[in-house]
Protein backbone atom coordinates (compact mmCIF):
# COMPACT_ATOMS: atom_id res chain seq x y z
CA UNK A 1 0.00 0.00 0.00
CA UNK A 2 1.05 3.32 -0.89
CA UNK A 3 -0.42 4.84 2.60
CA UNK A 4 -0.75 8.72 1.73
CA UNK A 5 0.55 10.29 -1.24
CA UNK A 6 0.55 13.80 -1.79
CA UNK A 7 1.51 16.29 -5.07
CA UNK A 8 3.44 17.92 -5.68
CA UNK A 9 6.30 17.82 -3.21
CA UNK A 10 7.51 21.14 -4.06
CA UNK A 11 5.49 24.01 -5.83
CA UNK A 12 6.46 27.79 -6.57
CA UNK A 13 3.72 30.30 -7.20
CA UNK A 14 3.34 33.94 -7.39
CA UNK A 15 0.72 36.07 -5.70
CA UNK A 16 -2.64 36.09 -6.96
CA UNK A 17 -2.16 32.50 -9.00
CA UNK A 18 -4.16 29.59 -8.28
CA UNK A 19 -3.28 25.70 -7.35
CA UNK A 20 -4.73 22.43 -5.64
CA UNK A 21 -2.48 20.27 -3.76
CA UNK A 22 -3.39 16.81 -4.10
CA UNK A 23 -3.71 14.08 -1.59
CA UNK A 24 -4.81 10.59 -1.77
CA UNK A 25 -5.17 7.40 0.27
CA UNK A 26 -5.13 3.76 -0.52
CA UNK A 27 -6.57 2.83 2.72
CA UNK A 28 -10.29 3.63 2.93
CA UNK A 29 -9.52 5.77 5.57
CA UNK A 30 -13.19 7.82 6.25
CA UNK A 31 -11.68 10.79 7.98
CA UNK A 32 -9.24 12.99 5.74
CA UNK A 33 -7.43 16.41 7.11
CA UNK A 34 -4.64 19.17 5.85
CA UNK A 35 -2.29 20.36 8.03
CA UNK A 36 0.04 23.86 7.38
CA UNK A 37 3.04 23.90 9.13
CA UNK A 38 5.23 27.28 9.39
CA UNK A 39 8.92 27.12 11.12
CA UNK A 40 9.39 26.86 14.62
CA UNK A 41 5.25 26.00 15.08
CA UNK A 42 3.26 23.40 15.03
CA UNK A 43 0.87 22.11 12.92
CA UNK A 44 -2.43 23.73 12.43
CA UNK A 45 -5.53 22.10 10.75
CA UNK A 46 -6.93 23.74 7.77
CA UNK A 47 -9.86 21.47 6.55
CA UNK A 48 -11.22 18.28 7.41
CA UNK A 49 -13.47 15.44 6.06
CA UNK A 50 -15.38 12.90 7.66
CA UNK A 51 -16.11 11.68 4.99
CA UNK A 52 -17.52 11.45 0.60
CA UNK A 53 -19.50 14.98 0.57
CA UNK A 54 -18.43 16.18 4.45
CA UNK A 55 -16.18 18.44 4.90
CA UNK A 56 -15.74 21.01 8.07
CA UNK A 57 -13.06 23.94 8.56
CA UNK A 58 -10.14 23.76 11.07
CA UNK A 59 -8.21 26.51 13.23
CA UNK A 60 -6.73 28.04 9.95
CA UNK A 61 -9.56 27.71 6.67
CA UNK A 62 -9.25 31.19 5.35
CA UNK A 63 -7.75 31.16 1.99
CA UNK A 64 -7.94 27.83 0.90
CA UNK A 65 -11.05 25.53 -0.13
CA UNK A 66 -11.63 21.82 0.05
CA UNK A 67 -13.87 19.26 -1.33
CA UNK A 68 -14.28 15.27 -1.02
CA UNK A 69 -16.06 13.51 -3.51
CA UNK A 70 -14.11 10.46 -3.40
CA UNK A 71 -13.16 8.50 -0.20
CA UNK A 72 -9.93 8.06 -2.06
CA UNK A 73 -9.26 11.94 -2.48
CA UNK A 74 -9.29 15.11 -0.73
CA UNK A 75 -7.45 18.22 -2.46
CA UNK A 76 -6.54 21.57 -1.12
CA UNK A 77 -7.04 24.88 -3.28
CA UNK A 78 -5.71 27.84 -2.94
CA UNK A 79 -7.65 30.29 -4.82
CA UNK A 80 -5.78 33.33 -4.81
CA UNK A 81 -2.06 32.27 -3.61
CA UNK A 82 -0.58 35.32 -0.75
CA UNK A 83 3.05 35.18 0.73
CA UNK A 84 1.21 34.12 3.81
CA UNK A 85 0.58 30.57 2.49
CA UNK A 86 4.07 29.89 2.29
CA UNK A 87 4.46 26.86 4.30
CA UNK A 88 4.58 23.04 4.36
CA UNK A 89 1.18 21.20 3.87
CA UNK A 90 0.31 17.76 5.40
CA UNK A 91 -2.36 15.53 4.30
CA UNK A 92 -4.02 12.89 7.09
CA UNK A 93 -5.98 10.43 7.46
CA UNK A 94 -7.35 7.95 9.90
CA UNK A 95 -9.79 5.17 9.72
CA UNK A 96 -12.59 6.99 11.04
CA UNK A 97 -13.18 10.63 13.17
CA UNK A 98 -13.18 8.75 16.64
CA UNK A 99 -9.23 7.16 16.33
CA UNK A 100 -6.21 9.58 17.26
CA UNK A 101 -3.95 7.83 14.58
CA UNK A 102 -3.85 9.39 11.96
CA UNK A 103 -1.45 8.21 8.61
CA UNK A 104 0.66 11.46 7.18
CA UNK A 105 1.69 12.04 3.83
CA UNK A 106 5.24 13.19 3.26
CA UNK A 107 4.05 17.21 2.79
CA UNK A 108 4.34 19.67 0.08
CA UNK A 109 6.18 22.83 0.34
CA UNK A 110 5.24 25.57 -1.25
CA UNK A 111 6.16 29.16 -1.50
CA UNK A 112 4.45 32.08 -2.79
CA UNK A 113 6.26 34.92 -3.80
CA UNK B 1 -8.79 19.77 25.45
CA UNK B 2 -6.66 19.63 28.07
CA UNK B 3 -2.75 21.60 27.37
CA UNK B 4 0.42 19.71 27.53
CA UNK B 5 3.46 20.78 28.50
CA UNK B 6 6.30 19.61 26.89
CA UNK B 7 10.65 20.67 27.42
CA UNK B 8 11.46 22.07 24.17
CA UNK B 9 14.62 19.85 23.88
CA UNK B 10 16.77 17.23 25.51
CA UNK B 11 20.20 15.21 24.31
CA UNK B 12 20.14 11.42 25.10
CA UNK B 13 23.51 9.16 24.38
CA UNK B 14 23.04 6.36 21.55
CA UNK B 15 22.05 3.01 22.94
CA UNK B 16 20.55 4.98 26.71
CA UNK B 17 16.95 4.96 27.11
CA UNK B 18 15.17 8.48 26.27
CA UNK B 19 12.44 9.63 28.55
CA UNK B 20 10.50 12.10 27.13
CA UNK B 21 8.00 13.57 29.84
CA UNK B 22 5.07 15.44 29.30
CA UNK B 23 2.33 17.41 31.87
CA UNK B 24 -1.08 17.17 31.86
CA UNK B 25 -2.19 18.24 34.76
CA UNK B 26 -5.82 19.53 33.06
CA UNK B 27 -6.39 15.81 31.29
CA UNK B 28 -10.05 14.75 31.81
CA UNK B 29 -10.76 11.41 32.58
CA UNK B 30 -12.04 10.88 28.88
CA UNK B 31 -8.96 12.25 27.26
CA UNK B 32 -6.48 9.68 25.78
CA UNK B 33 -2.92 10.75 25.43
CA UNK B 34 -0.91 10.23 21.96
CA UNK B 35 2.25 10.59 20.96
CA UNK B 36 3.98 11.59 17.91
CA UNK B 37 6.86 12.43 16.09
CA UNK B 38 8.10 14.25 12.88
CA UNK B 39 11.77 13.76 11.70
CA UNK B 40 13.30 16.76 9.70
CA UNK B 41 10.70 17.30 6.86
CA UNK B 42 9.08 14.29 7.07
CA UNK B 43 5.23 14.10 8.10
CA UNK B 44 4.50 13.65 11.77
CA UNK B 45 4.51 9.61 13.02
CA UNK B 46 2.09 8.10 15.32
CA UNK B 47 3.98 6.20 18.27
CA UNK B 48 1.46 5.33 20.77
CA UNK B 49 -1.33 6.16 22.97
CA UNK B 50 -2.80 5.16 26.29
CA UNK B 51 -5.56 5.93 28.46
CA UNK B 52 -4.49 5.18 32.31
CA UNK B 53 -2.62 2.20 32.09
CA UNK B 54 0.72 1.43 30.96
CA UNK B 55 1.42 1.07 26.65
CA UNK B 56 4.36 -1.12 25.03
CA UNK B 57 4.70 -1.13 21.21
CA UNK B 58 7.37 -2.31 18.95
CA UNK B 59 8.62 1.29 18.84
CA UNK B 60 8.02 2.55 22.68
CA UNK B 61 6.77 2.37 26.44
CA UNK B 62 4.32 4.87 27.33
CA UNK B 63 4.30 5.30 31.44
CA UNK B 64 0.93 7.67 32.63
CA UNK B 65 1.58 8.30 36.19
CA UNK B 66 -1.59 7.11 38.56
CA UNK B 67 -3.39 10.50 38.71
CA UNK B 68 -3.03 10.76 35.12
CA UNK B 69 -1.40 14.50 35.30
CA UNK B 70 1.64 13.48 33.39
CA UNK B 71 3.09 10.40 31.26
CA UNK B 72 6.86 9.46 29.92
CA UNK B 73 7.48 7.67 26.71
CA UNK B 74 10.38 5.94 26.82
CA UNK B 75 12.45 4.84 24.16
CA UNK B 76 14.25 1.82 25.22
CA UNK B 77 17.53 1.99 23.00
CA UNK B 78 17.91 5.23 21.70
CA UNK B 79 19.79 5.66 18.03
CA UNK B 80 20.33 8.06 16.20
CA UNK B 81 17.18 7.63 13.76
CA UNK B 82 15.31 8.73 16.42
CA UNK B 83 16.53 12.39 16.34
CA UNK B 84 13.04 14.02 16.03
CA UNK B 85 10.77 16.44 17.32
CA UNK B 86 8.07 14.56 19.60
CA UNK B 87 4.86 15.26 20.30
CA UNK B 88 2.39 15.24 23.24
CA UNK B 89 -1.31 15.37 22.53
CA UNK B 90 -4.25 14.91 24.53
CA UNK B 91 -7.59 14.23 23.07
CA UNK B 92 -11.17 12.42 23.73
CA UNK B 93 -12.51 10.04 21.66
CA UNK B 94 -15.39 10.10 23.53
CA UNK B 95 -16.97 13.23 21.59
CA UNK B 96 -16.31 11.78 17.19
CA UNK B 97 -13.66 14.88 17.26
CA UNK B 98 -10.51 11.95 18.26
CA UNK B 99 -8.62 12.79 14.59
CA UNK B 100 -8.55 16.37 15.08
CA UNK B 101 -6.01 16.65 16.73
CA UNK B 102 -3.55 19.54 17.87
CA UNK B 103 0.29 19.94 17.65
CA UNK B 104 2.02 22.17 19.65
CA UNK B 105 6.17 22.64 19.45
CA UNK B 106 7.35 19.28 20.96
CA UNK B 107 10.20 18.31 22.51
CA UNK B 108 13.10 18.23 20.18
CA UNK B 109 15.43 14.82 20.84
CA UNK B 110 18.94 15.20 19.75
CA UNK B 111 20.43 11.37 19.94
CA UNK B 112 24.00 11.66 20.35
CA UNK B 113 27.58 9.27 19.52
Amino acid sequence: NAGVTQTPKFQVLKTGQSMTLQCAQDMNHEYMSWYRQDPGMGLRLIHYSVGAGITDQGEVPNGYNVSRSTTEDFPLRLLSAAPSQTSVYFCASSLDFYTGELFFGEGSRLTVL
Amino acid sequence: DAKTTQPTSMDCAEGRAANLPCNHSTISGNEYVYWYRQIHSQGPQYIIHGLKNNETNEMASLIITEDRKSSTLILPHATLRDTAVYYCIVRSVNTGTASKLTFGTGTRLQVTL
